[in-house]
Order: C-alpha cells, then sequence, then structure tokens
C-alpha cells in the first residue's frame, strides 16, 4: 500500500524567512503533484513533476523530486503572508499515467508578519 | 474557462438517507475523479472514470456508495443510508485526456450526517 508522508504537518514563519516542506513516499513513482488549498477552498494545481531530478519553480515556491530517495521538496523562499495556506503532495503510481492519486497528509502553512 | 463545477455546495441530511452529488467536469476532459476530504482520513480517492473504460471503484468504502457518468460527461455520487462518518468534503477532480496533466478540482460539496 503507498504511503505518502508530509512533514511538518504544521509549521508557522515569520516573513521573509525560507523553509522547506517534506513529502516521502514509500512506492516507486515518477509522477508527483503539489497542491495548494486555502481554508474551505478546493485544491489549487501548483507543479507537476514527471522526472527524477525534476526542478519547477513559481514566485517564492520552487519543487524539486528525487524518485531514487523517494522524496520531494517543496521550497519557500522569503516568506510572505498571501503564502499562508494547507499544501498537499500527491502521487500517482498507476501504470498508465494520470490515475488516482494518494495524497499526503497536508502541511498547514502559517506566515506570521 | 468555466472550471469543474459541483452541486449542491452544501447538504445536510439526517442519517439513513440517500444523497446524490453532482459533479460537472471540464469540457473536453475525458476522466473524471472523486475524492473525500474528512478530518480524519484526509483526502480519500473514491472513484475514477477514464472514457468509456470500466471506472476504478477501489476507493469506495462501502456498497452504500456508488458513482455514474452519464454520456461521457456529468456524474452524480449516491450516498445510500448515510452515516454521520460519511460527513466530509466530496471533491470532484477532471483531467484532459494523456498522461501528464494534473488534475483539475471543483469547489466541492460539504456533507453534513446528522
Amino acid at each position: 500500500e503507498l504511503k505518502v508522508e508530509q512533514n511538518p504537518l504544521f509549521l508557522s514563519m515569520q516573513e521573509g524567512k525560507n523553509y522547506t516542506i517534506y513529502c516521502n513516499y514509500s512506492t516507486t513513482s515518477d509522477r508527483l503533484y503539489w497542491y495548494r488549498q486555502d481554508p474551505g477552498k478546493s485544491l489549487e494545481s501548483l507543479f507537476v513533476l514527471l522526472s527524477n531530478g525534476a526542478v519547477k519553480q513559481e514566485g517564492r515556491l520552487m519543487a524539486s523530486l528525487d524518485t531514487k530517495a523517494r522524496l520531494s521538496t517543496l521550497h519557500i523562499t522569503a516568506a510572505v503572508h498571501d503564502l499562508s495556506a494547507t499544501y498537499f503532495c500527491a502521487v500517482d503510481i498507476s501504470n498508465f499515467g494520470n490515475e488516482k492519486l494518494t495524497f499526503g497528509t497536508g502541511t498547514r502553512l502559517t506566515i506570521i508578519p | 474557462g468555466a472550471g469543474v463545477s459541483q452541486s449542491p455546495s452544501n447538504k445536510v441530511t439526517e442519517k439513513g438517507k440517500d444523497v446524490e452529488l453532482r459533479c460537472d467536469p471540464i469540457s473536453g476532459h475525458t476522466a473524471l475523479y472523486w475524492y473525500r476530504q474528512s478530518l480524519g482520513q484526509g483526502l480519500e480517492f473514491l472513484i475514477y472514470f477514464q472514457g468509456n473504460s470500466a471506472p476504478d471503484k477501489s476507493g469506495l468504502p462501502s456498497d452504500r456508495f456508488s458513482a455514474e457518468r452519464t454520456g461521457g460527461s456529468v456524474s452524480t455520487l449516491t450516498i445510500q443510508r448515510t452515516q454521520q462518518e460519511d460527513s466530509a468534503v466530496y471533491l470532484c477532480a477532471s483531467s484532459p485526456p494523456g498522461q501528464v496533466y494534473e488534475q483539475y478540482f471543483g469547489p466541492g460539496t460539504r456533507l453534513t450526517v446528522t
């Protein structure tokens, strides 16, 4: 059974600081996704990582994938308040791709002024 | 363009009643997914439809849950004889043909069973 673990579960950080959220998964996969969820809202796609060594950046967020270590990271640079949200990683291990996702537990990020 | 839409946005029902939740995927998207988000279980896969293929029902928690997709577009998730543990936000997602696209999520239906 695929397990996807994120840490930390809760993260409170000051504006301007850097931090990293980790996503470990238990079964080989080269398809990993990061989503953002604001309170009471649905999931917004952030990044799609499709190969070992993939790195994608958007604004203050950067995601990377190491399929050998079964690890993805979401790095936040110089955090600002509007990055406060819950972040989920999700893994797809299907044979044909783009099938069911297994989500991590989520990391609730709070940016403090 | 229009995103994934779901209705109703909120549903309160009494234990033992049946409920139907609707999902309208993005036009042209061939794959449709249902997930459930609850405090205790996080985000869980329920069922997946891809074109005309038989759906993957492996995530449905019990035989009280069923889903259908008519005409390759709209989907309905039905929960029979609802229980309090069915209370959750039910999210629908769709994706276009191919293996490399993320899933686009709808706003969800918040179901409360009293």
